[in-house]
């Protein structure tokens, strides 16, 4: 079955600065690639996702993009702000969008 | 809209306890998913809803868990006797249809002492 490796595992970084999270995915029929936000106390948010006909997508802040061949997509966050500082999972899924394969998740904290 | 609604939303109990999870999905979402996270290990599907209907429980980590959605609203998982390692964070999420993103619940945290 499709297995979701994502790293790095902790992530620090400054106010202003970017962060990127990758994960690698080893199913390549998967073709849906959700990213989601998971706060202290509440379930995951999703923030953004892609298809796997699409190579790049952005909202604002946010960006992913996916490189098909080699199997892995990234999350990218510019500008970090505070409220930034959550659990980050990507995941990845065969046909359906809802039984999804999520990576271990990426504990990013923002410093002032 | 109200959101995927999840009780208990903490639940303590002993090994060969009984426990019952209650998720009530958005109004008008057929398709309601049960996941787990345990340990701090990644968040895994357990099972699929669509309607009153198991569409995949291919998850489901043994017969101690029982998944039910009588009348196609909202849901519940009982565990059967209870393990240490049944402890985890339960998730449900649901979505409008089987192509739409998941809309997930705070989750149910379940501690097996």
């Amino acid at each position: 079955g499709e297995n979701v490796e994502q790293h790095p595992s902790t992530l620090s970084v400054q106010e202003g600065d970017s962060a990127v999270i990758k994960c690698t995915y080893s199913d390549s029929a998967s073709n849906y690639f959700p990213w989601y936000k998971q706060e202290l106390g509440k379930g995951p948010q999703l923030i953004i996702d892609i298809r796997s006909n699409v190579g790049e997508k952005k909202d604002q802040r946010i960006a992913v993009t996916l490189n098909k061949t080699a199997k892995h997509f990234s999350l990218h966050i510019t500008e970090t702000q505070p409220e930034d500082s959550a659990v980050y999972f990507c995941a990845a899924s065969v046909g359906g969008w809802g039984k999804l394969q999520f990576g271990a998740g990426t504990q990013v904290v923002v410093t002032p | 809209e109200a959101g995927v609604t999840q009780f208990p939303s903490h639940s303590v109990i002993e090994k060969g306890q009984t426990v019952t999870l209650r998720c009530d999905p958005i109004s008008g979402h057929d398709n309601l998913y049960w996941y787990r996270r345990v340990m701090g290990k990644e968040i895994k599907f357990l099972l699929h809803f669509v309607k009153e209907s198991k569409q995949d429980e291919s998850g489901m980590p043994n017969n101690r868990f029982l998944a039910e959605r009588t009348g196609g609203t909202y849901s519940t998982l009982k565990v059967q006797p209870a393990e240490l390692e049944d402890s985890g964070v339960y998730f449900c999420a649901s979505s409008q249809q089987g192509d739409s993103p998941l809309h997930f619940g705070n989750g149910t945290r379940l501690t097996v002492t």
